[in-house]
């Protein structure tokens, strides 16, 4: 089954713990990317993929670091989480950039 | 820059009427890219349509609608004969191929939260 997977799906941790949220796709999709979604502001992209060893920001990166050391995976590593990080996160993935983006089932962090 | 206005934040009607939610767009790109999704409760996102800006012809798909207009920059979403299955969270985004931005970001609206009575 086509899909994009998050783990974990919940996390309640506390400021300053490092984490990593992972996300991987068997669709062998070239563009990975992820969201934060907080109310009243929809979807913000906080960093996105076009392959392996290739990433760039998207609108909210601070804070944030990812990798892409192989195609299919795609982590979101808060180095030093605060607060104002706790948010719904989405990772998702495309052929290409421009193309729909299949949306992994989130994670839901708390950073107390 | 890239922006995405859902200017409907929540909308309530009762079942079987017809309901548009709106959505306006800017962009400097001349190719790009717009998308619906769909947030039922449950939380998963739900790809509806996909439309890039060479093809204006609106597009039916049962009781889904969608009229892209290049001239006023808009791309609304009509659900006629509404149902309490389509109370959601839908979301207007956009993706430029990049010339301008040179990236590939891909931006949401803030959503419109849809309402719909038994």
């Amino acid at each position: 089954e086509a899909q994009v997977t998050q783990n974990p799906r919940y996390l309640i941790t506390v400021t300053g713990k490092k984490l990593t949220v992972t996300c991987s796709q068997n669709m062998n999709h070239e563009y990975m990317s992820w969201y934060r979604q907080d109310p009243g502001l929809g979807l913000r992209q906080i960093y996105y993929s076009m392959n392996v060893e290739a990433t760039d920001k998207g609108d909210v990166p601070e804070g944030y670091k990812v990798s892409r050391k192989e195609k299919r995976n795609f982590p979101l590593i808060l180095e030093s989480p605060s607060p104002n990080q706790t948010s719904l996160y989405f990772c998702a993935s495309s052929i290409y950039p421009t193309d729909t983006q299949y949306f992994g089932p989130g994670t839901r962090l708390t950073v107390l | 820059a890239q922006k995405v206005t859902q200017a409907q934040t929540e909308i309530s009607v009762v079942e079987k009427e017809d309901v548009t939610l709106d959505c306006v767009y800017e962009t400097r790109d001349t190719t790009y890219y717009l998308f619906w999704y769909k947030q039922p409760p449950s939380g998963e996102l739900v790809f509806l349509i996909r439309r890039n800006s060479f093809d204006e012809q609106n597009e039916i798909s049962g009781r889904y609608s969608w009229n892209f207009q290049k001239s006023t920059s808009s791309f609304n979403f009509t659900i006629t004969a509404s149902q309490v299955v389509d109370s959601a969270v839908y979301f207007c985004a956009l993706s430029e191929a990049g010339a301008n931005t040179g990236g590939f970001k891909t931006i949401f609206g803030a959503g419109t939260r849809l309402f719909v009575k038994a």
